[in-house]
């Protein structure tokens, strides 16, 4: 079945971008109805959805961070990524991808999270 | 913006039944979603669109929506279900996807 995995830096500095890639196994990011998403959760926190891209390039961002953040998709790696610029204190989190139905936008399977710390 | 509103915290006895509700403006029009997260895991579908449940997940889970008000039923609760339960909807006046408060089950 399809599977996820988070990989980047687990440390960025304050005012600095934040870079992570989400690799796909098991499964093609090009095939089916779904968009690939990035969601991330501060500690002791819930869940804030960050955006989406579908393969066609297309993307949605939330409105609050919508200025800071780029999703994009690399369908030869069978990977998407999330940049996240002029980060703070406040974007350290665990951050998550996953992969989302197009239609009615539920979220199955979820990669397992990695915790990015922002502190200089 | 939409805005979700769970309980944070429902309490109940092993083999009782826990219901976790989510209000938001006529929540009944929207496809409800519900994950659980237990501590340190990442969260894991358990009902979608209100109330059809993904492959492996017990018949004990359900949900309805109706109104401004949907509900994730847990039926005959173990100890195995103590966790993070968060609601979810796609609100397309505003293009942007919003998640619950969360609510935390705790099994006494």
């Amino acid at each position: 079945q399809v599977q996820l995995q988070e990989s980047g830096p687990g440390l960025v500095k304050p005012s600095q971008t934040l870079s992570l890639t989400c690799t796909v196994s098991g499964g093609s990011i090009s095939s089916g109805s779904y968009y690939w998403s990035w969601i991330r959760q501060p500690a002791g926190k819930g869940l804030e959805w960050i955006g989406r891209i579908y393969t066609s390039g297309s993307t949605n961002y939330n409105p609050s961070l919508k200025s800071r953040v780029t999703i994009s998709v690399d369908t030869s790696k069978n990977q998407f990524s999330l940049k996240l610029s002029s980060v703070t204190a406040a974007d350290t989190a665990v951050y998550y991808c996953a992969r989302e139905e197009t239609i009615l936008n539920w979220f199955d399977p979820w990669g397992q999270g990695t915790l990015v710390t922002v502190s200089s | 913006s939409y805005v979700l509103t769970q309980p944070p915290s429902v309490s109940v006895a092993p083999g009782q039944t826990a219901r976790i509700t989510c209000g938001g403006n006529n929540i009944g029009s929207k496809s409800v979603h519900w994950y659980q997260q237990k501590p340190g895991q990442a969260p894991v579908l358990v009902v979608y669109d209100d109330s059809d449940r993904p492959s492996g997940i017990p018949e004990r889970f359900s949900g309805s929506n109706s109104g401004n008000t949907a509900t994730l039923t847990i039926s005959r609760v173990e100890a195995g279900d103590e966790a993070d339960y968060y609601c979810q909807v796609w609100d397309s006046s505003s293009d942007h996807l919003v998640f619950g408060t969360g609510t935390k089950v705790t099994v006494l």
